[in-house]
């Protein structure tokens, strides 16, 4: 079955610090995968996508993922950590399930910045 | 520029009444989705839609019903409210099913 797995549930750094967050999925044939953002009472954010191609995919905000098949992995990541980044990332697998298209969601890292 | 609108943006519910949830899309997308947001469980697939018409049942549909009557509307209905049906619920569309646009969310709470 198709899943996604965040194994960090919070992770917290200092302003300016480099950040990675981590994703792994499980997904038969050659994943659609993304990361969203998610700031207090907001709705979710497109950070980035990868569908083909370049497996070091960039996105908005300086944030950057990199997929690996081998490890069935797409961290993400950012060289340096502002305050405004603090927020809740989720990262997702597109599947095709019973003949239809569907985002299937890890539970999400929470993501604290200390000053 | 609209995007995806969610009405409304709060709601309190006694256990037992009903209500329904008005997500509207502005781009002509064909797929729609209903999701629950609960603290560390992510996002959960309640009921989705392919097209005009057509409805399927995701990952939690038990005790909602949904409705695409027009393209560019999605409704999700709670028939019978229950204190556990208590959450954040967001609608998303998207082209061909690939790149998703989130509302900004329905809280409910059921009392």
């Amino acid at each position: 079955a198709q899943s996604v797995t965040q194994p960090d549930i919070h992770i917290t750094v200092s302003e300016g610090a480099s950040l990675e967050l981590r994703c792994n999925y499980s997904y038969g044939a050659t994943p659609y995968l993304f990361w969203y953002v998610q700031s207090p009472g907001q709705g979710l954010q497109l950070l980035l996508k990868y569908f083909s191609g370049d497996t070091l995919v960039q996105g908005i905000k300086g944030f950057e993922a990199e997929f690996k098949r081998s490890q069935s992995s797409f961290n993400l990541r950012k060289p340096s950590v502002h305050w405004s980044d603090a927020a809740e990332y989720f990262c997702a697998v597109g599947a095709w399930v019973d003949s239809s298209y569907k985002l299937i969601f890890g539970s999400g890292t929470r993501l604290l910045v200390r000053p | 520029n609209a995007g995806v609108t969610q009405t409304p943006k709060f709601r309190v519910l006694k256990t037992g009444q009903s209500m329904t949830l008005l997500c509207a899309q502005d781009m002509n997308h064909e797929y729609m989705y209903w999701y629950r947001q609960d603290p560390g469980m992510g996002l959960r697939l309640i009921h989705y839609s392919v097209g005009e018409g057509t409805t399927a049942k995701g990952e939690v549909p038990d005790g909602y019903n949904v409705s695409r009557l027009k393209k560019q509307n999605f409704l999700l209905g709670l028939e019978s409210a229950a204190p556990s049906q208590t959450s954040v619920y967001f609608c998303a569309s998207s082209f061909q099913g690939y790149g998703y646009t989130f509302g900004s969310g329905t809280r409910l709470t059921v009392v």
